[in-house]
């Protein structure tokens, strides 16, 4: 049964810094692995998607990286803004072949001004 | 852009009562799901549906949930007799094929 992890749970920087969060998970034979935003009471805004083939996934300051082999995923958020402030989620399928999305806890993230 | 809407945003019950929730999926996609999360947790699948069945489900899905595809575009979650537990965010979401899923706003439903 597929188990996602997220370290730190809660995380905060100040205006400017960049930072990483983590994602680990238990089965690797995963097709692909996908970060979500959520703000509070809201629902959940795709951010990056990562295909097996890939190790990495680029949309402006963010960038993903999965390493299957160690069953880990990291997104980088560069030159971080008040705006980033959200909960930033992880997912992957729970087991090869299947769409069905297993989520971790979040990362809580605030960037103060 | 399209989106994934729900309707109706929050939803008040009695224990006992009968609830549908309804999402419009992106036009073009094929695969359809439900998740929840209830208040501080994390995230939880419900079923997915495709090609007008479903394809799969968890153990939270018992015999008081349903889904239907009504018409073209309307995609719907039944909850037969609400219970307390029951309490959560219910989100839809939507994929072309098994890749990027898009998010609705979410439904947020109070069981009294």
């Amino acid at each position: 049964k597929q188990e996602v992890t997220q370290i730190p749970a809660a995380l905060s920087v100040p205006e400017g810094e960049n930072l990483v969060l983590n994602c680990s998970f238990t089965d690797s034979a995963i097709y692909n692995l996908q970060w979500f935003r959520q703000d509070p009471g809201k629902g959940l805004t795709s951010l990056l998607l990562i295909q097996s083939s890939q190790r990495e996934q680029t949309s402006g300051r963010l960038n993903a990286s999965l390493d299957k082999s160690s069953g880990r995923s990291t997104l980088y958020i560069a030159a971080s803004q008040p705006g980033d402030s959200a909960t930033y989620l992880c997912a992957a399928p729970i087991s090869s072949g299947y769409s069905t999305l297993t989520f971790g806890k979040g990362t809580m993230l605030l960037v103060s001004p | 852009e399209p989106e994934v809407t729900q309707t109706p945003s929050h939803q008040v019950t009695q224990m006992g009562q009968e609830v549908i929730l309804r999402c419009v999926p992106i036009s073009n996609h094929l695969y359809f799901y439900w998740y929840r999360q209830i208040l501080g947790q994390k995230v939880e699948f419900l079923v997915s549906f495709y090609n007008n069945e479903i394809s799969e489900k968890s153990e939270i899905f018992d015999d008081q949930f349903s889904v239907e595809r009504p018409d073209g575009s309307n995609f719907t979650l039944k909850i037969r007799s609400t219970k307390l537990e029951d309490s959560a965010m219910y989100f839809c979401a939507s994929s072309v094929v098994s890749d990027t899923q898009y998010f609705g706003p979410g439904t947020r439903l109070t069981v009294l």
